[in-house]
């Protein structure tokens, strides 16, 4: 099946210092989503990228899918208490949506 | 629109005890799927499925039925439950074209002891 593994697997920040999670594939990918978890919520959808080399910006959110489409990242610029959670990153070949291990990120005052 | 909704929220089993975890959605979407989260696993996906009558099978499939005999409603079963089970499972729904997006529900928290 598809292997995705995502680094780090736990970040702690100070608020206002950037975060970046990274996730890796060993074989191509047609196309990779993001998800934000919220703790004790679900899954909540941020971004599909499709494209060799593709960069996606919501506000602080940057997410970029690599050249060879076998990795991607997503980069929060000047991190909140709000972006506490857990972010997968989460490929979607042929129907099946499988789901990184994810990021759990705290960000301390 | 109430979007995907899950019942029940909790629930507590006895192993070898078999039950239904509903799933519902109201927006017509074609596609649906259950995944399980245990800690530190991230989400596993269970069984799917692209539209009425059609159905799948995820990563962990073993233990659990599905059928999807409407567009609206998704049920899984769990036959004999096992304390392996132990688990939050989420329900979700997609209208199956790009951009894909999957919309989850609140999940149920299950317990077989």
């Amino acid at each position: 099946g598809q292997q995705v593994m995502q680094i780090p697997q736990y970040q702690h920040v100070q608020e206002g210092e950037d975060f970046t999670t990274y996730c890796n594939s060993s074989t191509t990918l047609s196309n990779i989503q993001w998800y934000k978890q919220r703790p004790g919520g679900h899954p909540v959808f941020l971004i599909q990228l499709v494209k060799s080399g593709e960069v996606k910006k919501q506000k602080r959110l940057t997410f970029q899918f690599g050249e060879a489409k076998k990795n991607s990242s997503l980069h929060i610029t000047a991190t909140q208490t709000t972006d506490v959670g857990t972010y997968f990153c989460a490929p979607f070949p042929r129907n099946k949506l499988t789901f990184g291990t994810g990021t759990q990120l705290k960000v301390e005052l | 629109n109430a979007g995907v909704t899950q019942t029940p929220k909790f629930q507590v089993l006895k192993t070898g005890q078999s039950m239904t975890l509903q799933c519902a959605q109201d927006m017509n979407h074609e596609y649906m799927s259950w995944y399980r989260q245990d800690p530190g696993m991230g989400l596993r996906l269970i069984h799917y499925s692209v539209g009425a009558g059609i159905t799948d099978q995820g990563e962990v499939p073993n233990g659990y039925n599905v059928s999807r005999s409407t567009t609206e409603d998704f049920p899984l079963r769990l036959l004999s439950a096992a304390p392996s089970q132990t688990s939050v499972y989420f329900c979700a729904s997609s209208y199956g074209g790009t951009p894909y997006e999957q919309y989850f529900g609140p999940g149920t928290r299950l317990t077989v002891t």
